[in-house]
């Protein structure tokens, strides 16, 4: 069963920030997250494992809450190359290794 | 230094004809995985393999075929191709452990 992304598109200005959030009816061993540009494939942002374990880039973090199988991802001072497409993708059991994505969060950054 | 190439990068087909999609990497990993992207679904997986013939179905497999007889390639192969089978098409690898899916540039299918 697919993970509910909120909300389904957001626009903002250079300099603000945004949350993304992902929910999931199932029992979650790790989020992923991803961007993906126009045309192009998605790319790897991060991935958070049960237990809180967090890896990230900077001005991009995430948070997932276990009890809730919910995730957030936060975007702090955005800029135009954070606009994109938004992907959170599940993993329901510890070495599962497949991953059930959300429909997306279509982000985008104006000057 | 891709690390994971598809071909090809575009087709058009006919309905009835069978289609294969070819997914190379060279990074060794042991998952790969086929997904597709349409617009309002987001991407949805086809099939994955867990090592050399070792394949499994994914949510949405039907009309669709894999095979993997070696570690660095994973087929897709769609039987009979059909108007809803037109997508874009997602090859992805992943390392054992936790992290990320590295995709593939993608191959835009239109059945015709």
């Amino acid at each position: 069963q697919q993970p509910v992304q909120s909300p389904q598109a957001v626009i903002l200005r250079e300099g603000e920030d945004a949350v993304i959030n992902c929910s999931s009816s199932k029992a979650l061993y790790s989020v992923h997250w991803y961007r993906q540009k126009h045309g192009e494939a998605p790319v790897f942002l991060m991935i958070l494992l049960k237990g809180g374990e967090q890896k990230g880039h900077e001005k991009i973090s995430a948070s997932f809450n276990e009890k809730k199988q919910q995730s957030s991802l936060y975007l702090t001072a955005s800029q135009l190359s954070y606009s994109g497409t938004y992907f959170c993708g599940t993993e329901a059991g510890a070495g599962s290794y497949q991953l059930t994505f959300g429909k997306g969060t279509k982000l985008s950054v104006i000057p | 230094d891709a690390g994971i190439t598809q071909s090809p990068r575009h087709k058009v087909t006919e309905t009835g004809t069978p289609v294969t999609l070819r997914c190379h990497q060279t990074e060794n990993h042991r998952y790969m995985y086929w997904y597709r992207q349409d617009p309002g679904h987001g991407l949805r997986l086809i099939h994955y393999s867990y090592g050399v013939k070792d394949t499994d179905k994914g949510e949405v497999s039907d009309g669709y075929s894999v095979s993997r007889s070696k570690t660095e390639d994973f087929l897709l192969t769609l039987e009979s191709a059909t108007s809803s089978q037109t997508s874009v098409y997602f090859c992805a690898i992943s390392g054992k452990g936790y992290y990320g899916y590295t995709f593939g540039s993608g191959t835009r299918l239109t059945v015709v």
